[in-house]
């Protein structure tokens, strides 16, 4: 039983234009919310994050998205750079005493120059 | 060091054999992590060390899988008598505290590919 869902394996946008990735949970009690940037053959690298008290965090070209409601998450990339190509994954925290991270199964972007 | 240390960054190894990973965290992150990643699939909790406190191994899918951290630091994941359905990416991660790796994330190493043949 999947509780973070990324339901596109993949992603095609032309350099310029927004990249919107998408992700869906099911927990409402999920307190925080991050995204990851992974390149083949390197471990993913954190990129920008939201707590559940905040519906929007922004950082230079990339915005998180916070719908409580749908329990829905995305991430904006825009200007997308042929740079951005890689697997992005959306992760949930429950917060309190516990650290752990639950990942979605990623969505493979790529920019096309 | 700079950043997450993983060895081996690959290993081979017949099916029923043991294996150890390492991973040497960032100096000074209180908090390591084990994930893995197996084909298609999205990073799977293994287990969680913070400083002194108990770990959480909610995360190990068998019996055969055990993990430790010795001095708060370096941490070795052991999985005995390997099994083809092992084979997969694992990760390594820490981060300064507990706090920090809420909102701000873990750093991950580079992983260790695992194949059991």
């Amino acid at each position: 039983d999947q509780q973070v869902k990324q339901n596109s394996p993949s992603l095609s946008v032309q350099e310029g234009r927004i990249s919107i990735l998408n992700c869906d949970y099911t927990n409402s009690m999920f307190d925080y919310f991050l995204w990851y940037k992974k390149y083949p053959a390197e471990g993913p690298t954190f990129l920008i994050s939201i707590s559940s008290i905040k519906d929007k965090n922004e950082d230079g070209r990339f915005t998180v998205f916070l719908n409580k409601s749908a329990k829905h998450l995305s991430l904006h990339i825009v200007p997308s750079q042929p740079g951005d190509s890689a697997v992005y994954f959306c992760a949930v925290n429950y917060g309190g005493a516990t650290n752990k991270l639950i990942f979605g199964t990623g969505t493979l972007l790529a920019v096309q120059p | 060091g700079a950043g997450v240390s993983q060895s081996p960054s690959n290993k081979v190894t017949e099916k029923g054999k043991d294996v150890e990973l390492r991973c040497d965290p960032i100096s000074g992150h209180t908090a390591l992590y084990w994930y893995r990643q197996s084909l298609g699939q999205g990073l799977e909790f293994l287990i969680y060390f913070q400083g002194n406190s108990a770990p959480d191994k909610s995360g190990l899918p068998s019996d055969r899988f055990s993990a430790e951290r010795t001095g708060g630091s370096v941490s070795t994941l052991t999985i005995q008598r390997t099994q083809q359905e092992d084979s997969a990416v694992y990760l390594c991660a820490s981060s300064l505290d507990n706090s920090a790796g809420k909102l701000y994330g873990y750093t991950f190493g580079s992983g260790t590919r695992l194949t059991v043949v």
